[in-house]
């Protein structure tokens, strides 16, 4: 594939129900970032990932949020009892390598918004 | 708080007008990049200036690095109606070796 890409596109749900935003980077990136865009607002850093791993998770806002990702290559990130705070636009990134020199391609996003 | 604040918030020209966007930022850094996103979607990558270096080119845009000020500024020359769009300046702490730091944006608006 060309670019990250992100998947759904859009996902609509109840409060207390669980989602999984899924998010394909670049083929041979080693590092994976997801941030959170509220509306009118900056990108959060939630998590990042060197290869399988998670070295950061300082960025998750509670413990209803977790990601993984495996073959050092697909990250799913899943919010549990989603509450009407969690909506927003959830970013994937990816880079080569994972340096701060380096530039992170985005994908199109995922935008969640819980009813 | 935001390690990086953008200046304006919003900012209305016509086409074919320079746009002068702001950036300023809280602690050293190792590098300063500057990010496109449009209709809040996906971000773009546009230009990456490291701590060392005060000017830099790309095209239409040029970006300027102030350290002793902590600030950044990002001008679009002779602007067009596509480049409508938020522009986000990031920030890399130094001593992090990945983590980027994003401001709220400056929402630019080119009238054509």
């Amino acid at each position: 594939g060309a670019g990250v890409s992100q998947s759904p596109s859009n996902k609509v749900t109840e409060k207390g129900k669980d989602v999984e935003l899924r998010c394909d980077p670049i083929s041979g990136h080693t590092a994976l970032y997801w941030y959170r865009q509220r509306l009118g607002q900056g990108l959060e850093f939630l998590i990042y990932f060197q290869g399988n791993s998670a070295p950061d998770k300082s960025g998750l806002p509670s413990d209803r949020f977790s990601a993984e990702r495996t073959g050092e290559s697909v990250s799913t990130l899943t919010i549990q009892r989603t509450q009407q705070e969690d909506s927003a636009v959830y970013l994937c990134a990816s880079s080569l390598a994972g340096t701060a020199q380096e530039t992170q391609y985005f994908g199109p996003g995922t935008r969640l918004l819980v009813l | 708080s935001q390690q990086g604040e953008e200046d304006p918030q919003a900012l209305s020209i016509q086409e074919g007008e320079n746009a002068t966007m702001n950036c300023s930022y809280k602690t050293s850094i190792n590098n300063l990049q500057w990010y496109r996103q449009n209709s809040g979607r996906g971000l773009v990558h546009l230009i990456l200036i490291r701590s060392n270096e005060r000017e830099k080119h790309s095209g239409r845009l040029r970006v300027t690095l102030d350290t002793s000020k902590k600030s950044s500024s990002l001008l679009i020359t002779a602007s067009r109606a596509a480049d409508t769009a938020s522009y986000f300046c990031a920030t890399a702490l130094r001593g992090s070796n990945y983590k980027l730091t994003f401001g709220k944006g400056t929402l630019l608006t080119v009238n054509p």
